[in-house]
């Protein structure tokens, strides 16, 4: 994938600690997405961002919080984790212009328990 | 609501044997349509996005078309490299998509 880097990859986490997830992209890309993939649900829109300094709900917003103080990097934070946010998790970036080919991260993987 | 629809949810093919994927979308605004190939334990990898009906775009043995409401991904004498679950989704305003579930391909030798 070009130039999506997410961490971590792996985490476990316990009811209710919380955590942050880094996605930081090298393409100089204005729009930045946060996704989570479900078995039988697809991938979900949770937050996005079309600069630095923005940030918007998706699809599935509740319980996440994001932030995008330099325009690299977009973080997802987890508050207070529930069970129901054990997922995968994408970071996706592109251009600033809808339809542009939109790059994805490998992912990160988190169990809530 | 913005709904997207792939069909079959898993496809199973010997090695040449050529078929398609379908991709029925209901998207408000939408700016492209896009395929993706997914492997496991890894990221989306982009393939096309397609952007009119009648619009044909091609990558080896792949071959995505669009009509108003469904989008196909052919299939032509597949590989078992080709095995994969592959993605449609329906970009709106800001590159937002909204997925299918899904197509799982196997291709056996």
């Amino acid at each position: 994938n070009a130039g999506v880097t997410q961490t971590p990859k792996f985490r476990v986490l316990k009811t209710g600690q919380s955590m942050t997830l880094l996605c930081a992209q090298d393409m100089n890309h204005e729009y930045m997405y946060w996704y989570r993939q479900d078995p039988g649900m697809g991938l979900r829109l949770i937050h996005y961002s079309v600069g630095e300094g923005t940030t918007a709900k998706g699809e599935v917003p509740d319980g996440y919080n994001v932030s995008r103080l330099k325009k690299q990097n977009f973080l997802l934070g987890l508050e207070s984790a529930a069970p129901s946010q054990t997922s995968v998790y994408f970071c996706a970036s592109s251009y600033s212009s809808s339809g542009n080919t939109i790059y994805f991260g490998e992912g990160s993987w988190l169990t809530v328990v | 609501e913005d709904q997207v629809t792939q069909s079959p949810e898993a496809l199973r093919l010997q090695e040449g044997e050529s078929s398609s994927l379908n991709c029925s979308y209901t998207v408000s605004g939408l700016r492209g349509l896009f395929w993706y190939r997914q492997d496991p334990g890894k990221g989306p990898e982009f393939l096309f996005t397609l952007y009119s009906a009648g619009e044909e775009k091609e990558k080896e043995r792949l071959k995505a078309t669009l009509t108003k409401k469904e989008s196909f991904l052919h299939i032509t004498a597949p590989k078992p490299e080709d095995s994969a679950t592959y993605l449609c989704a329906g970009g709106t305003s800001y590159g937002k998509l909204t997925f299918g579930q899904g197509t799982i391909l196997t291709v056996h030798p």
